[in-house]
């Protein structure tokens, strides 16, 4: 069973372009959660979201920033107009539909903006 | 969600057991503990969990003391490969965001 997969796992992208953050949740989990982590400091929640819902952004900036996570197809976080402040570590996590089940966290992706 | 506090940093030798304690004294009854790590810039590895009974799995041991105030997260027996930072978690509700602390530094040490 694979893990949670994110891609790419380092992105550069120049101040003022757009970000496109992928990640595909572990098989039957209904749930993603996303998160950053700035360097040198802990793990921000930043967005949490069920099949094509939104369920708590309260972690989200309330500009530049969106989350998605379709019918079919992967979540995708996206950041317009980055600017170098954004550079950070993002982490996707995921968990079933069930109890208290953990979360599992993939990768991350890397983001520099340059 | 209940607050958790943790030493900053511990040091362990090398294949001895390291025992990391979390003080939760606010939590509720229906809160569980989540323990989790992160190894250098990796994302963070779920490790254990529990509400209040002790649990054993393959990685490590969870002792919850009996009015759950405490908590401690036991390697039993510690490779340098454990050194990372180690969060313990309290967590409301089913599907809720985990909400990272600090966390405690292991450095296992040859």
């Amino acid at each position: 069973n694979a893990g949670v997969m994110q891609n790419p796992r380092h992105l550069v992208r120049r101040r003022g372009q757009e970000a496109r953050l992928r990640c595909s949740p572990m098989k039957g989990h209904s749930h993603v959660y996303w998160y950053r982590q700035l360097p040198e400091e802990g793990l921000k929640f930043m967005v949490y979201l069920q099949k094509e819902n939104i369920i708590d952004e309260s972690g989200m900036p309330k500009e530049r920033f969106s989350a998605e996570f379709p019918k079919e197809g992967p979540s995708i976080l996206r950041i317009q107009q980055v600017v170098r402040g954004d550079s950070a570590a993002y982490f996707c996590a995921s968990s079933p539909d069930r109890g208290n089940s953990p979360l599992h966290f993939g990768n991350g992706t890397r983001l520099t903006v340059t | 969600d209940a607050k958790t506090t943790q030493p900053t940093s511990m040091d362990c030798a090398e294949g001895r057991a390291a025992n990391l304690p979390c003080n939760h004294s606010t939590i509720s009854g229906n809160e569980y503990v989540y323990w989790y790590r992160q190894i250098h810039s990796q994302g963070p590895q779920y490790i254990i969990h529990g509400l209040k009974n002790n649990e054993t799995n393959e990685m490590a041991s969870l002792i919850i003391t009996e009015d759950r105030k405490s908590s401690t997260l036991i390697l039993p027996h510690a490779t340098l490969r454990d050194t990372a930072v180690y969060y313990c978690i309290v967590r409301v509700a089913r599907n809720t965001p985990l909400v990272f602390g600090k966390g405690t530094r292991l450095s296992v040490i040859a």
